[in-house]
């Protein structure tokens, strides 16, 4: 059964501080690792990643994976007060033909 | 327009009632998925179909029965509500099961059984 898993699952900072949300994985045929920010509501798409070492990025957050180590990070600098959200990290893999998300990471920034 | 919308959008209600979530895409996709999301914030998939097929169907309780009247609709019909049922249920859309990495989530119905 494919498994994820993310730290910490609670972060409190303060505005301009830089974050790293972790997410590690077991999955059978690995397509993707995908992550996702949810504020009140739906979770909405942030990355998709499929290379290792390749970071992706927008604006402020950037993102890896290393598929040999199994995991990929999150990072987030100079942190605003909008940045607050749950983030969510999920695998897609062929066997089960569907995405499996970890418990998330519940990021709380301070002004 | 709204992509994924989901009715209602709160729901209270007493254990042991039955009840019903509908949601309806308008983005042209093929599959559709319900997924329960837990006080923990655990996202866990329930059901998918793919035109109007039940093509994942994860180990939850017999009282939960979803319908697909056509592609663009996606019913979840609980009966005997329980107490653990209590959770923020979301409906999302892909355009293909190949494509569930593009998932379009909708706003989540938020059931509480007291």
């Amino acid at each position: 059964e494919d498994k994820v898993v993310q730290s910490p699952l609670s972060l409190v900072v303060h505005e301009g501080d830089t974050v790293t949300l972790n997410c590690s994985y077991e999955v059978t045929n690995f397509r993707s690792l995908l992550w996702y920010k949810q504020e009140k509501k739906a979770p909405t798409f942030l990355f998709m990643l499929t290379s290792s070492g390749i970071e992706k990025k927008s604006g402020r957050l950037s993102s890896i994976l290393d598929k040999k180590e199994l995991f990929s990070i999150l990072n987030i600098t100079a942190t605003q007060t909008g940045d607050s959200a749950v983030y969510l990290c999920a695998v897609d893999g062929t066997s089960g033909s569907r995405l499996t998300f970890g418990e998330g990471t519940q990021l709380t920034v301070n002004p | 327009d709204t992509a994924v919308s989901q009715t209602p959008k709160y729901l209270v209600t007493q254990m042991g009632n039955d009840k019903s979530i509908k949601c309806e895409q308008n983005l042209g996709h093929d599959t559709m998925y319900w997924y329960k999301q837990d006080s923990k914030k655990f996202l866990k998939i329930m059901f998918s179909y793919n035109n109007k097929e039940l093509i994942i169907n994860e180990t939850v309780p017999n009282r939960f029965s979803p319908k697909s009247p056509d592609k663009a609709h996606l019913n979840l019909h609980i009966n005997s509500l329980e107490l653990g049922d209590s959770a923020v249920y979301f409906c999302a859309s892909s355009q293909a099961p190949s494509r569930r990495h593009e998932q379009f989530f909708g706003p989540g119905t938020r059931l509480t059984v007291l």
